[in-house]
């Protein structure tokens, strides 16, 4: 089992929709990142939460610490928006240097 | 935000030769950098950490006399893909940690092509 696990693997959306991405880890953490990676393959860190809720223009970021989950919401999707997005999270266990494990993606497709 | 960047961004070379990428945060100090691989449709693999001063430690199964990292500034690690093959081709991506927030920047990627 991975320490890290995404849900939906795959999902699509009709813009304007609003979506939700979950993510559940197994370990303890010292954070938890949300990644988004646009065919071509750039990698853009969206949000790095410890706790509670993050927002930035219309993307929302969740934890919770205790239940080791957090869920990425997108508001009004649109087209361009289309991209894999990755949950990662850098354990906290002594000595890791602040390695990263990822999960494996959501492929998100919004259509038009 | 912090900025990472990465050169080239896109490199074919022949079979045999080597091919250097660099990985440069721009706007902030990176104590730590981070060399990933990603094959199509698959997740990020850590290939190594790269620790400014100091030697890289490479994570199992990575050849580190294939893959020479150097980290000689705070703002600057290169990957050395020495005796390049096919099967290295891939997509290399760096990542840089700042030591105010700890947070992780990434770059945009190097897509390495060996004929």
């Amino acid at each position: 089992k991975n320490e890290v696990e995404q849900s939906p693997q795959n999902l699509t959306a009709q813009e304007g929709e609003f979506i939700t991405i979950n993510c559940s880890y197994s370990v303890g953490i010292s954070a938890l990142h949300w990644l988004q990676q646009h065919p071509g393959g750039g990698i853009v860190s969206l949000f790095m939460l410890s706790s509670g809720k993050k927002k930035h223009g219309r993307l929302i970021a969740t934890i919770n610490i205790q239940e080791k989950h957090s869920s990425l919401h997108i508001t009004a999707s649109h087209p361009r928006d289309s991209a894999v997005y990755i949950c990662a999270v850098s354990p906290n266990s002594g000595g890791s240097n602040y390695k990263l494990t990822f999960g494996k993606g959501t492929l998100l497709t919004v259509n038009p | 935000g912090a900025v990472v960047s990465q050169h080239p961004s896109r490199v074919i070379c022949k079979s045999g030769t080597s091919v250097k990428i660099e990985c440069r945060s721009l706007d902030f100090q990176a104590t730590t950098m981070f060399w990933y691989r990603q094959f199509p449709k698959q997740s990020l693999m850590l290939m190594a950490t790269s620790n400014e001063g100091s030697k890289a430690t490479y994570e199992q199964g990575v050849e580190k006399d294939k893959f020479l990292i150097n980290h000689a500034s705070l703002t600057l690690s290169t990957l050395t893909v020495t005796s390049a093959h096919p099967e290295d081709s891939s997509f290399y991506i760096c990542s840089a940690r700042e030591t105010v927030y700890n947070e992780q920047f990434f770059g945009p990627g190097t897509r390495l092509t060996v004929l």
